[in-house]
Protein backbone atom coordinates (compact mmCIF):
# COMPACT_ATOMS: atom_id res chain seq x y z
CA UNK A 1 0.00 0.00 0.00
CA UNK A 2 0.76 3.46 -0.56
CA UNK A 3 3.01 5.61 2.30
CA UNK A 4 4.14 8.80 2.14
CA UNK A 5 7.95 9.09 2.83
CA UNK A 6 8.56 11.81 5.32
CA UNK A 7 11.51 13.30 6.19
CA UNK A 8 14.11 13.60 8.25
CA UNK A 9 12.94 10.54 10.44
CA UNK A 10 14.04 11.75 13.39
CA UNK A 11 15.58 15.76 15.14
CA UNK A 12 17.43 16.60 17.97
CA UNK A 13 17.46 20.45 18.60
CA UNK A 14 18.51 23.07 20.65
CA UNK A 15 15.30 24.98 22.24
CA UNK A 16 14.26 27.92 20.15
CA UNK A 17 15.90 26.53 17.23
CA UNK A 18 13.95 26.83 13.95
CA UNK A 19 12.22 23.04 12.71
CA UNK A 20 11.46 21.69 9.20
CA UNK A 21 10.17 18.75 8.11
CA UNK A 22 8.66 17.20 4.58
CA UNK A 23 6.16 14.91 2.74
CA UNK A 24 6.76 13.46 -0.55
CA UNK A 25 4.12 11.29 -2.16
CA UNK A 26 4.40 9.96 -5.71
CA UNK A 27 0.17 10.57 -6.34
CA UNK A 28 -1.42 13.80 -6.03
CA UNK A 29 -3.49 14.65 -3.13
CA UNK A 30 -6.23 17.29 -2.25
CA UNK A 31 -5.60 17.94 0.97
CA UNK A 32 -2.79 17.61 2.63
CA UNK A 33 -2.80 17.49 6.55
CA UNK A 34 -0.47 17.23 9.57
CA UNK A 35 -0.62 15.76 12.72
CA UNK A 36 1.09 15.47 16.14
CA UNK A 37 1.23 12.83 18.47
CA UNK A 38 2.16 12.66 21.90
CA UNK A 39 2.91 9.59 23.74
CA UNK A 40 0.13 7.07 24.60
CA UNK A 41 -1.97 9.54 22.89
CA UNK A 42 -3.90 9.61 19.92
CA UNK A 43 -2.66 11.98 16.83
CA UNK A 44 -4.25 15.51 17.04
CA UNK A 45 -4.33 17.73 14.00
CA UNK A 46 -2.10 20.36 13.88
CA UNK A 47 -2.78 22.14 10.31
CA UNK A 48 -4.86 21.58 7.00
CA UNK A 49 -4.33 22.51 3.73
CA UNK A 50 -6.70 22.59 1.08
CA UNK A 51 -4.99 24.48 -2.34
CA UNK A 52 -1.95 23.65 -3.99
CA UNK A 53 0.75 26.72 -2.94
CA UNK A 54 -1.04 27.27 -0.04
CA UNK A 55 0.58 28.26 2.54
CA UNK A 56 -1.11 28.45 6.56
CA UNK A 57 0.00 29.60 9.90
CA UNK A 58 -1.06 28.33 13.18
CA UNK A 59 0.90 29.96 15.82
CA UNK A 60 4.68 29.14 15.52
CA UNK A 61 3.68 26.70 12.63
CA UNK A 62 3.89 26.85 9.21
CA UNK A 63 2.72 24.23 6.95
CA UNK A 64 2.51 24.63 2.80
CA UNK A 65 0.98 22.45 0.12
CA UNK A 66 3.16 21.90 -2.92
CA UNK A 67 2.12 23.21 -6.63
CA UNK A 68 2.64 19.66 -7.80
CA UNK A 69 0.24 18.47 -4.52
CA UNK A 70 2.64 15.56 -3.99
CA UNK A 71 4.48 17.54 -1.27
CA UNK A 72 3.89 19.38 1.80
CA UNK A 73 5.93 21.07 4.58
CA UNK A 74 5.95 21.79 7.79
CA UNK A 75 7.83 24.74 9.62
CA UNK A 76 8.32 25.25 13.08
CA UNK A 77 9.58 28.24 14.66
CA UNK A 78 11.63 28.76 17.81
CA UNK A 79 11.02 25.37 19.63
CA UNK A 80 10.05 25.03 22.71
CA UNK A 81 9.99 21.41 25.03
CA UNK A 82 6.53 20.47 24.23
CA UNK A 83 6.70 20.54 20.73
CA UNK A 84 8.53 16.81 21.35
CA UNK A 85 6.87 14.33 19.93
CA UNK A 86 6.17 12.20 16.67
CA UNK A 87 4.71 15.02 13.58
CA UNK A 88 3.23 12.75 10.89
CA UNK A 89 1.38 14.14 7.60
CA UNK A 90 -1.35 13.08 5.56
CA UNK A 91 -2.96 12.68 2.27
CA UNK A 92 -6.47 12.99 1.48
CA UNK A 93 -8.26 12.61 -1.44
CA UNK A 94 -12.02 13.62 -1.52
CA UNK A 95 -14.89 11.17 -1.73
CA UNK A 96 -14.41 6.95 -1.18
CA UNK A 97 -14.65 7.69 2.78
CA UNK A 98 -11.96 10.68 3.01
CA UNK A 99 -9.55 8.20 3.63
CA UNK A 100 -6.42 9.24 4.81
CA UNK A 101 -2.69 8.48 3.96
CA UNK A 102 0.07 8.71 6.70
CA UNK A 103 3.43 9.28 6.49
CA UNK A 104 6.34 7.50 7.99
CA UNK A 105 6.45 10.60 11.06
CA UNK A 106 9.57 12.69 12.20
CA UNK A 107 10.26 12.15 16.13
CA UNK A 108 11.60 15.54 17.40
CA UNK A 109 13.24 15.84 20.47
CA UNK A 110 14.35 18.96 22.10
CA UNK A 111 17.72 19.61 24.19
CA UNK A 112 16.83 22.14 26.83
CA UNK B 1 -18.73 15.82 25.24
CA UNK B 2 -16.06 12.81 25.45
CA UNK B 3 -15.21 12.47 21.88
CA UNK B 4 -13.98 9.40 20.93
CA UNK B 5 -13.44 6.72 23.57
CA UNK B 6 -11.70 3.11 23.09
CA UNK B 7 -11.56 0.67 25.39
CA UNK B 8 -9.33 -1.46 26.13
CA UNK B 9 -6.38 0.37 26.52
CA UNK B 10 -3.97 -2.40 26.95
CA UNK B 11 -4.51 -5.93 26.37
CA UNK B 12 -2.41 -9.15 25.83
CA UNK B 13 -3.54 -12.23 24.00
CA UNK B 14 -2.96 -15.74 22.75
CA UNK B 15 -2.28 -16.98 19.50
CA UNK B 16 -5.71 -17.71 18.06
CA UNK B 17 -7.77 -16.19 20.69
CA UNK B 18 -10.51 -13.33 19.56
CA UNK B 19 -11.55 -10.09 21.44
CA UNK B 20 -13.34 -7.19 20.40
CA UNK B 21 -12.00 -3.58 20.40
CA UNK B 22 -14.60 -1.20 21.21
CA UNK B 23 -14.81 2.53 19.72
CA UNK B 24 -17.53 4.98 20.39
CA UNK B 25 -18.17 8.73 19.48
CA UNK B 26 -20.64 11.23 21.05
CA UNK B 27 -20.09 13.87 18.61
CA UNK B 28 -22.62 12.60 15.92
CA UNK B 29 -20.13 12.13 13.18
CA UNK B 30 -20.95 9.99 10.22
CA UNK B 31 -18.00 8.56 9.19
CA UNK B 32 -15.93 6.17 11.34
CA UNK B 33 -12.35 5.13 10.83
CA UNK B 34 -10.01 1.92 12.55
CA UNK B 35 -6.41 2.18 11.97
CA UNK B 36 -3.36 0.55 13.27
CA UNK B 37 0.36 1.52 13.93
CA UNK B 38 2.95 -0.38 14.03
CA UNK B 39 6.44 0.89 16.07
CA UNK B 40 7.91 3.17 14.11
CA UNK B 41 5.62 3.49 11.42
CA UNK B 42 2.60 5.91 10.23
CA UNK B 43 -0.79 4.87 10.63
CA UNK B 44 -2.66 2.11 8.26
CA UNK B 45 -6.48 1.86 7.75
CA UNK B 46 -8.14 -1.38 8.24
CA UNK B 47 -11.41 -0.40 8.12
CA UNK B 48 -14.01 2.23 7.96
CA UNK B 49 -17.54 3.33 7.96
CA UNK B 50 -19.46 6.10 6.19
CA UNK B 51 -22.39 5.74 7.94
CA UNK B 52 -24.60 3.12 10.11
CA UNK B 53 -24.69 -0.13 8.00
CA UNK B 54 -22.24 0.74 5.91
CA UNK B 55 -18.40 -0.57 6.00
CA UNK B 56 -15.55 -1.20 3.80
CA UNK B 57 -12.35 -2.32 3.53
CA UNK B 58 -9.02 -0.15 3.67
CA UNK B 59 -5.49 -0.70 3.23
CA UNK B 60 -4.88 -3.87 5.71
CA UNK B 61 -7.99 -5.18 6.48
CA UNK B 62 -7.24 -9.08 6.47
CA UNK B 63 -7.55 -10.79 9.65
CA UNK B 64 -10.52 -8.27 10.68
CA UNK B 65 -14.17 -7.63 10.73
CA UNK B 66 -16.26 -4.62 11.61
CA UNK B 67 -19.65 -3.63 12.00
CA UNK B 68 -21.41 0.03 12.09
CA UNK B 69 -25.46 -0.71 13.81
CA UNK B 70 -25.61 2.58 15.53
CA UNK B 71 -24.25 5.80 14.53
CA UNK B 72 -22.28 6.30 17.63
CA UNK B 73 -19.91 2.54 17.73
CA UNK B 74 -17.93 1.28 15.66
CA UNK B 75 -16.47 -2.04 16.75
CA UNK B 76 -13.08 -3.77 15.72
CA UNK B 77 -13.19 -7.73 15.32
CA UNK B 78 -10.11 -9.96 15.67
CA UNK B 79 -10.94 -13.57 15.47
CA UNK B 80 -8.15 -15.73 15.30
CA UNK B 81 -4.97 -13.23 16.67
CA UNK B 82 -1.83 -13.89 15.28
CA UNK B 83 1.44 -12.04 16.56
CA UNK B 84 1.11 -10.01 13.03
CA UNK B 85 -1.57 -8.32 14.76
CA UNK B 86 0.40 -7.13 18.16
CA UNK B 87 0.19 -3.04 17.46
CA UNK B 88 -1.43 -0.19 18.92
CA UNK B 89 -5.08 0.86 17.40
CA UNK B 90 -6.54 4.03 16.92
CA UNK B 91 -10.45 4.34 16.06
CA UNK B 92 -11.26 8.11 14.36
CA UNK B 93 -14.18 9.64 13.65
CA UNK B 94 -15.63 13.14 11.25
CA UNK B 95 -18.25 14.75 9.56
CA UNK B 96 -17.87 14.11 5.59
CA UNK B 97 -17.69 17.65 3.91
CA UNK B 98 -20.38 20.12 3.90
CA UNK B 99 -21.35 21.29 0.41
CA UNK B 100 -20.14 24.80 0.33
CA UNK B 101 -18.38 24.59 3.41
CA UNK B 102 -14.76 23.17 4.26
CA UNK B 103 -13.00 20.73 1.05
CA UNK B 104 -12.90 18.18 3.64
CA UNK B 105 -13.03 17.26 7.11
CA UNK B 106 -10.80 16.63 10.34
CA UNK B 107 -10.41 13.43 11.69
CA UNK B 108 -10.83 13.05 15.56
CA UNK B 109 -8.55 10.04 17.44
CA UNK B 110 -9.20 7.89 20.22
CA UNK B 111 -6.35 7.50 22.55
CA UNK B 112 -5.55 4.05 21.08
CA UNK B 113 -5.77 0.37 22.47
CA UNK B 114 -2.09 -1.00 22.51
CA UNK B 115 -2.65 -5.07 21.33
CA UNK B 116 0.08 -7.52 21.56
CA UNK B 117 -0.79 -11.20 20.81
CA UNK B 118 1.72 -14.32 22.37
Amino acid sequence: GQQLNQSPQSMFIQEGEDVSMNCTSSSIFNTWLWYKQDPGEGPVLLIALYKAGELTSNGRLTAQFGITRKDSFLNISASIPSDVGIYFCAGQLTGGGNKLTFGTGTQLKVEL
Amino acid sequence: NAGVTQTPKFRILKIGQSMTLQCTQDMNHNYMYWYRQDPGMGLKLIYYSVGAGITDKGEVPNGYNVSRSTTEDFPLRLELAAPSQTSVYFCASSYPPIWGGAPTDTQYFGPGTRLTVL
